[in-house]
């Protein structure tokens, strides 16, 4: 069965420093979406993403984030300066169209220190 | 702006034993879906089960089944036959449909212990 993947599993980095997480969509899926989870929190929506730009963002995706399909499989979250706060566990989801079920990828754990 | 409440925090359940865990929402929409998520400790978001608002019928999936009571928008997860396996964090979601990427807005959880 088709899944959703995500790189690096685990990513520690230092404040201020760039991340980017990767992910790898479910092959016929158009519809892409990244969420975050603060330990012990609520899973929240930061972006998603549609043709190649960005159909819906929350607050908490602001001008330190971006999101891009470089080569047209792969689909990143950038992270330019990281904060204490971006420490949480990123989960990258992807959906057939925009009514269909969202399949989660298995999350990438960041630890800002 | 949609709202999703899961009440319980943390549940047990006795293995083999029927467990429900309960989910209300707020919306003004009329057609929505509504999720619920299993997040066992390796943290991955799986999938349990999917309702659309439209359909009257209780979707089912082998031991899960919803309660979906549309006009007291409550959406309540039964768990049957409880098993070691079923220990996570459950997470209902909504999702208002749109022509466009639409994000899934999730409450904070149910943690549920399944005791052997």
């Amino acid at each position: 069965e088709p899944e959703v993947t995500q790189t690096p599993s685990h990513q520690v980095t230092q404040m201020g420093q760039e991340v980017i997480l990767r992910c790898v969509p479910i092959s016929n899926h158009l519809y892409f979406y990244w969420y975050r989870q603060i330990l012990g929190q609520k899973v929240e929506f930061l972006v998603s993403f549609y043709n190649n730009e960005i159909s819906e963002k929350s607050e908490i995706f602001d001008d330190q984030f971006s999101v891009e399909r470089p080569d047209g499989s792969n689909f990143t979250l950038k992270i330019r300066s990281t904060k204490l706060e971006d420490s949480a566990m990123y989960f990258c989801a992807t959906g057939r169209d925009s009514q269909e079920t969202q399949y989660f990828g298995p999350g990438t754990r960041l630890l800002v220190l | 702006a949609q709202t999703v409440t899961q009440s319980q925090p943390e549940m047990s359940v006795q293995e083999a034993e029927t467990v429900t865990l309960s989910c209300t929402y707020d919306t003004s929409e009329n057609n929505y879906y509504l999720f619920w998520y299993k997040q066992p400790p390796s943290r991955q978001m799986i999938l349990v089960i999917r309702q659309e608002a439209y359909k009257q019928q209780n979707a089912t999936e082998n031991r899960f089944s919803v309660n979906f009571q549309k006009a007291a928008k409550s959406f309540s997860l039964k768990i049957s036959d409880s098993q070691l396996g079923d220990t996570a964090m459950y997470f209902c979601a909504f999702m208002k449909p749109n022509s466009g990427n639409t994000p899934l807005v999730f409450g904070k959880g149910t943690r549920l212990s399944v005791i052997a």
